[in-house]
């Protein structure tokens, strides 16, 4: 079955610099999610980028997804101290039951102040 | 338009007892999803359900474990006789439709600890 998995696992940065994230995964895909989680807390919906599509931005976020390598990346420039928070990616199966998302252990990000 | 409403959002319950967990998904969604998150872990999808009907349950552990969501009210997570290692948080999804071009919009988790 496919999984997607997040990389690096924890990351830590000074306020205002970028942060990268990456996933990758096994499987061809419907579409690919990035979630945020704070703390202690429920899964907050960022962005959703389809296979058909390469780059997505909202925000101070960009995702890109390169099905050929099945890896998808996670930017978000100038951070913020309130970004630090896991960040999941998850998957959509091209196949039956698309419906359900698989997702990787996440990336925990420090901002620091 | 209020989101997905889970409750109680921490429950504690000593093994053997029961645990029920409440999930009213986002207005006008009629397709729910409830999902297991253990410690240092990333979710991992348990049951998919429509109004009525238990689409897949593929996910779910054949014993013990159950989930409805009726016509009129919540989705129901239920857990039989409870054993510390169902202890998690339960997070429940909701979308307009089935299909994997929907996003799922997650409640803030139910945080069960068995004792």
């Amino acid at each position: 079955s496919q999984q997607g998995e997040e990389d690096p696992q924890a990351l830590s940065i000074q306020e205002g610099e970028n942060a990268t994230m990456n996933c990758s995964y096994k499987t061809s895909i419907n579409n690919l999610q990035w979630y945020r989680q704070n703390s202690g807390r429920g899964l907050v919906h960022l962005i959703l980028i389809r296979s058909n599509e390469r780059e997505k931005h909202s925000g101070r976020l960009r995702v890109t997804l390169d099905t050929s390598k099945k890896s998808s990346s996670l930017l978000i420039t100038a951070s913020r101290a309130a970004d630090t928070a896991s960040y999941f990616c998850a998957t959509a199966y091209s196949g039956g039951s698309n419906y359900k998302l698989t997702f990787g252990k996440g990336t925990l990000l420090t901002v620091n102040p | 338009n209020a989101g997905v409403m889970q409750n109680p959002r921490h429950l504690v319950r000593r093994r053997g007892q029961e645990a029920r967990l409440r999930c009213s998904p986002m207005k006008g969604h009629s397709h729910v999803y409830w999902y297991r998150q253990l410690p240092e872990e990333g979710l991992k999808f348990m049951v998919y359900l429509q109004k009525e009907n238990i689409i897949d349950e593929s996910g779910m552990p054949k014993e013990r474990f159950s989930a409805e969501f009726p016509k009129e009210g919540p989705s129901i997570l239920r857990i039989q006789q409870v054993v510390r290692g169902d202890s998690a948080a339960y997070f429940c999804a909701s979308s307009p439709t089935g299909t994997s071009g929907d996003t799922q919009y997650f409640g803030p988790g139910t945080r069960l600890t068995v004792l």
